[in-house]
């Protein structure tokens, strides 16, 4: 079974672009968390989908939306770009909500310039 | 809310030697409680979990964890570590039921020959 792929998987980008980041969760699952990673603040949790709707969000501004289709898969969007936003996206997927295993993506790098 | 604690940013050790990473974390209600590894460029792997029952969990690649509910600790440990082994090391935190990881600061393993 593949595992969860996220596109693109690096990113160049200028302050006040907004860009968007795909992910496909493993086959028959239906949650779909996203966490950004930066050296200063580490891992962070930005929110998390399931069966098209948001469950739980993280402390991040309204930048930061994300959407789930029905097909479970993910994008999540950051408008405005900062400079601070360049990190690392990881996206995980679980088989229902609240299940205990998550299983991570690669990750896309985004780098705001 | 939960919080965990890595208490060691880096620990260097020497190939064939044993190895205890530290992780503590603070709750007010109940928890699960896992070890995930990054390698370079690579998104997280899941090494270990502790849901209920006995205390001593044993994970992948010969790695294990001990849950102390007294201690609130979650101290992960490996007998005999290989240069494969160095990577960084996030202990993670989620209320029962929610999907939402609250990670530690990571602990950077470093394995030399």
């Amino acid at each position: 079974k593949a595992g969860v792929t996220q596109t693109p998987r690096y990113l160049i980008k200028t302050r006040g672009q907004q860009v968007t980041l795909s992910c496909s969760p493993i086959s028959g699952h239906r949650s779909v968390s996203w966490y950004q990673q930066t050296p200063g603040q580490g891992l962070q949790f930005l929110f998390e989908y399931f069966s098209e709707t948001q469950r739980n969000k993280g402390n991040f501004p309204g930048r930061f939306s994300g959407r789930q289709f029905s097909n479970s898969r993910s994008e999540m969007n950051v408008s405005t770009l900062e400079l601070g936003d360049s990190a690392l996206y990881l996206c995980a997927s679980s088989l229902v909500q609240g299940q205990e295993t998550q299983y991570f993506g690669p990750g896309t790098r985004l780098l705001v310039l | 809310a939960q919080s965990v604690t890595q208490l060691d940013s880096q620990v260097p050790v020497f190939e064939e030697a044993p190895v205890e990473l530290r992780c503590n974390y603070s709750s007010s209600v109940s928890v699960y409680l896992f070890w995930y590894v990054q390698y370079p460029n690579q998104g997280l792997q899941l090494l270990l979990k502790y849901l209920s029952g006995s205390t001593l969990v044993k994970g992948i690649n010969g790695f294990e964890a001990e849950f102390n509910k007294s201690q609130t600790s979650f101290h992960l440990r490996k007998p005999s570590v290989h240069i494969s082994d160095t990577a960084e090391y996030f202990c993670a935190v989620s209320e029962t039921g929610f999907q939402k990881l609250v990670f530690g600061t990571g602990t950077r393993l470093l394995v030399s020959p």
